[in-house]
């Protein structure tokens, strides 16, 4: 079982440019999330998604934008990189029953902006 | 805002003894509260969760959470901490069901001494 799985693990960006990160779940769930983990700060909620075609911002949404074209993808795009946007990212996926079940993780991207 | 705080940072417990790791939750409503634990270089996993009925639920690897109204806390406990159990913890929460914005404590890095 595949699970939750993130593409790419490491990335090196230089500042202004843009990418994508990938995320594909192989579990049928319907809620997808992208946080962002920064040391002290926890895991702060990018963006989320209920269904396919749908997104909604979490708490920390400027300079990056999401889409759920494909239920079982979520895709994270940064369009114009800065170095407050290095960080580690996982994305997480939660079945139909949503608020009250396990969310399960990603292994997490470790983007560096310079 | 809605959300859970984890007023620890860093917790230093020696092998054996007993652990308690503190959450405050700020929902209007009874909300859906879990714990979760991330191992160095590693995803998150889930230890235990709370939505309804008995105050008092058990996780795995020996780990319990009591979820007390009256003082809007989700406290986790483990009665004697094992070398394995270094790692960091979060709580998280959902306000309630239909609610599917899950987000997360900044977390309690928790060290075991020999």
């Amino acid at each position: 079982n595949a699970g939750v799985t993130q593409t790419p693990k490491f990335r090196v960006l230089k500042t202004g440019q843009s990418m994508t990160l990938l995320c594909a779940q192989d579990m049928n769930h319907e809620y997808m999330y992208w946080y962002r983990q920064d040391p002290g700060m926890g895991l702060r909620l990018i963006h989320y998604s209920v269904g396919e075609g749908t997104t909604a911002k979490g708490e920390v949404p400027d300079g990056y934008n999401v889409s759920r074209l494909k239920k079982q993808n979520f895709l994270l795009g940064l369009e114009s990189a800065a170095p407050s946007q290095t960080s580690v990212y996982f994305c997480a996926s939660r079945p139909p029953q949503g608020a009250r079940t396990e969310a399960f993780f990603g292994q997490g991207t470790r983007l560096t902006v310079v | 805002a809605q959300s859970v705080t984890q007023p620890d940072i860093h917790i230093t417990v020696s092998e054996g003894a007993s652990l308690e790791l503190r959450c405050n939750y700020s929902y209007g409503a009874t909300p859906y509260l879990f714990w979760y634990v991330q191992s160095p270089g590693q995803g998150l996993q889930l230890l235990l969760k709370y939505f309804s009925g008995d105050t008092l639920v058990q996780g795995i690897k020996g780990f319990e959470a009591e979820f007390k109204r009256s003082q809007s806390s989700f406290n986790l406990r483990k009665p004697s901490v094992h070398w394995s159990d270094a790692a960091e913890y979060f709580c998280a929460g959902n306000p309630n069901f239909g609610n599917e914005k899950l987000t997360f404590g900044t977390g309690t890095r928790l060290t075991i001494i020999p």
